[in-house]
């Protein structure tokens, strides 16, 4: 059971702005820091924001991360065909002990 | 080239036992925070367990504790997930991660276990 909490789903046509939110607490997105991975289907989840705003080599910079209190958000400008995949905030969780994944959202590129 | 490689899966009986095995290559394995995450057929992502360097320190998810067991050998650059008294629930790709929280967050390709009977 997931406790942050996405949107199933997102889409936009190529070229907008796609904007996906990660609800926590203060247990977890409130005190530490937020990792967004990608997971294009069929193959392994790979990082794409580290340390709530921080891109990793290699990842285009049309990928942008922010926090604000136990919210979390993922913006991706310019979206691109091969942006479509799912996207997954994640957390460690203070309460809990332990590493605590979003639910995910699929980006659909129309 | 950073590489992440498990072995181990496969399928399993309710109730039996299977050993995960991840060989770390192309970095220095004893210096990172390893983690096992797993994922359902069709469903999200789950952490299941981490490790620290020395492998002193470990947290695993509430529904594997008393069940599953993780280690390392920074001799052989490998991590292992012992997995006993498995259910259907834990039917799911299982990756080796590195790093998962971090900037150096690095995932192997997933091994498939499946618990049925």
């Amino acid at each position: 059971q997931s406790v942050l909490t996405q949107p199933p789903s997102a889409s936009g046509t190529p070229g907008q702005r796609v904007t996906i939110s990660c609800s926590g607490s203060s247990s977890n997105i409130g005190r530490g820091t937020v990792n967004w991975y990608q997971q294009v289907p069929g193959t392994a989840p790979k990082l794409l924001i580290y340390r709530d705003s921080q891109r990793p080599s290699g990842v285009p910079d049309r990928f942008s991360g922010s926090k604000s209190g136990p919210s979390a958000s993922l913006a991706i400008s310019g979206l691109q065909s091969e942006d479509e995949a799912d996207y997954y905030c994640a957390a460690w969780d203070d309460s809990l002990n332990g590493y605590v994944f979003g639910t995910g959202t699929k980006v659909t590129v129309l | 080239e950073v590489q992440l490689v498990e072995s181990g899966g496969g399928l399993v009986q309710p109730g039996g036992s299977l050993r995960l095995s991840c060989t770390a290559s192309g970095f220095t394995f004893r210096t990172y925070w390893m983690n096992w995450v797993r994922q359902a057929p069709g469903k999200g992502l789950e952490w299941v367990a981490n490790i620290n360097q020395d492998g002193s320190d470990k947290s695993f998810v509430d529904s594997v504790k008393g069940r599953f067991t993780m280690s390392r050998d920074n001799a052989k650059n490998s991590l292992y997930l012992q997995m006993n008294s498995l259910r259907a629930e834990d039917t799911a790709i299982y990756y080796c991660v590195r790093d998962l929280s971090g900037g150096s967050c690095y995932w192997g390709q997933g091994i498939l276990v499946t618990v049925s009977s």
